[in-house]
């Protein structure tokens, strides 16, 4: 059974607005954290924000920040005032039983 | 501060070919990482490790193996490669399952097998 699941396979928005990337996991465990991971065409992966369940406010960095629904399971990441620099494949994971499961990504496009 | 480091960057393989792709980190992380990645896909877990002595299975185990024998390094080995096993490798660690327990990746290896 897919434990993380990203539903937009490919998105694309104009430079300074604001997009939203869905992402919904599975876990039985009580205390966990969530991930989103930004893959630029360097193929280099790199850490977003981070969110650990216990914490019922939403983590935020800079422009980016995420909307947590602990009970729908649902961990979505908020861009705000995009840039081109955004441009990237977006992974979201939740580490569940000692491993880090990743989604199958939203490749996110920032228009000029 | 190297982090996590991967070789080879680029590796072309014969099918029936053996290898062993390294990763080694200087974090002092307990846990470990293979994942590979085919085009346009997500990240899919080979193997981990929650520490030295220690290895399981994880999504997408079939053709490799694994050791971790120091904490520091974590060798992938393909035995006997197949084209299905042309892919993109990225090896990681992270520190803790707690705390600050993200993953932090190597530059990734591209595998072809030809």
């Amino acid at each position: 059974a897919q434990t993380v699941t990203q539903s937009q396979p490919e998105m694309s928005v104009q430079e300074a607005e604001t997009v939203t990337l869905s992402c919904t996991y599975d876990t039985s465990e009580s205390n966990y954290y969530l991930f989103w991971y930004k893959q630029p065409p360097s193929r280099q992966m790199i850490l977003v924000i981070r969110q650990e369940a216990y914490k019922q406010q939403n983590a935020t960095e800079n422009r980016f920040s995420v909307n947590f629904q602990k009970a729908a399971k649902s961990f979505s990441l908020k861009i705000s005032d995009s840039q081109l620099g955004d441009t990237a494949m977006y992974f979201c994971a939740v580490n569940r039983d000692d491993k880090i499961i990743f989604g199958k990504g939203t490749r996110l496009h920032i228009l000029p | 501060n190297a982090g996590v480091t991967q070789t080879p960057k680029f590796r072309i393989l014969k099918i029936g070919q053996s290898m062993t792709l390294q990763c080694t980190q200087d974090m002092n992380h307990n846990y470990m990482y293979w994942y590979r990645q085919d085009p346009g896909m997500g990240l899919k877990l080979i193997y981990y490790s929650v520490g030295a002595g220690i290895t399981d299975k994880g999504e997408v185990p079939n053709g490799y193996n694994v050791s971790r024998s120091t904490t520091e390094d974590f060798p992938l080995r393909l035995e006997l490669a197949a084209p299905s096993q042309t892919s993109v490798y990225f090896c990681a660690s992270s520190p803790t399952r707690t705390g600050y327990p993200e993953a932090f990746f190597g530059q990734g290896t591209r595998l072809t097998v030809v």
